[in-house]
């Protein structure tokens, strides 16, 4: 089993969507989530950052964190047609390096 | 935010000849810096991660020799890629840590062609 596992999609949703994407970890040590947006040939850019486990929105986005279920989420509100590219969750434990999840694509069709 | 710079964005050259990446931090000290690189359509895949004067840590089956990571300044890290061929074409990304932790910051990544 991988340490963090993501749909890879591809996603399409209509615009005005809310879209749900997650992932699911087994290292029960991982304490900091991130999602990231990486739109095609650019880096990747942070979206959400959280410690432990809840809830954090920031504008469209929202994250969530469950590690009871070793279980995080990013839902977007409202997307957008820019909002297509793909996110990438990633988490450590620690000052370790961070581990990805695969990245799903999402399409947002206007 | 904090930016991450990396150069060249973009790198096409003949197999057999050696290639230098830069990552800089631009507007904070890195003391750790994380290079990774991307195949199409695929996730970030760590190769080393580097703190500032010292060696390099390298993942299992990343070549040390190969990929030459120098770390020596908190703004500057830089990736060698020697005798280079076509299988080394790639997406490569620095991401760069201050040292009270974070998430860090990514570069805009370097494409790397070997012909």
């Amino acid at each position: 089993q991988k340490e963090v596992e993501q749909d890879p999609g591809p996603l399409s949703v209509p615009e005005g969507a809310i879209v749900s994407l997650n992932c699911t970890y087994s290292n029960s040590a991982f304490q900091y989530f991130m999602w990231y947006r990486q739109y095609s040939r650019k880096g990747p850019e942070l979206l959400m950052y959280t410690y432990s486990s809840g809830n954090k929105e920031d504008g469209r986005f929202t994250a969530q964190v469950d590690k009871s279920s070793k279980y995080i989420s990013l839902f977007i509100r409202d997307s957008q047609p820019s909002d297509s590219a793909t996110y990438l969750c990633a988490m450590r434990a620690g000052n370790t390096p961070l581990v990805f999840g695969k990245g799903t694509r999402l399409s947002v069709i206007a | 935010g904090a930016v991450v710079s990396q150069h060249p964005s973009r790198v096409i050259c003949k197999s057999g000849t050696s290639v230098k990446i830069e990552c800089r931090s631009l507007d904070f000290q890195a003391t750790t810096m994380f290079w990774y690189r991307q195949f199409p359509k695929q996730s970030l895949m760590l190769m080393a991660t580097s703190n500032e004067g010292s060696k390099a840590t390298y993942e299992q089956g990343v070549e040390k020799d190969k990929f030459l990571i120098n770390h020596a300044s908190l703004t500057l890290s830089t990736l060698t890629v020697t005798s280079a061929h076509p299988e080394d074409s790639s997406f490569y990304i620095c991401s760069a840590r201050e040292e009270r932790g974070g998430s860090g910051y990514f570069g805009p990544g370097t494409r790397l062609l070997v012909l």
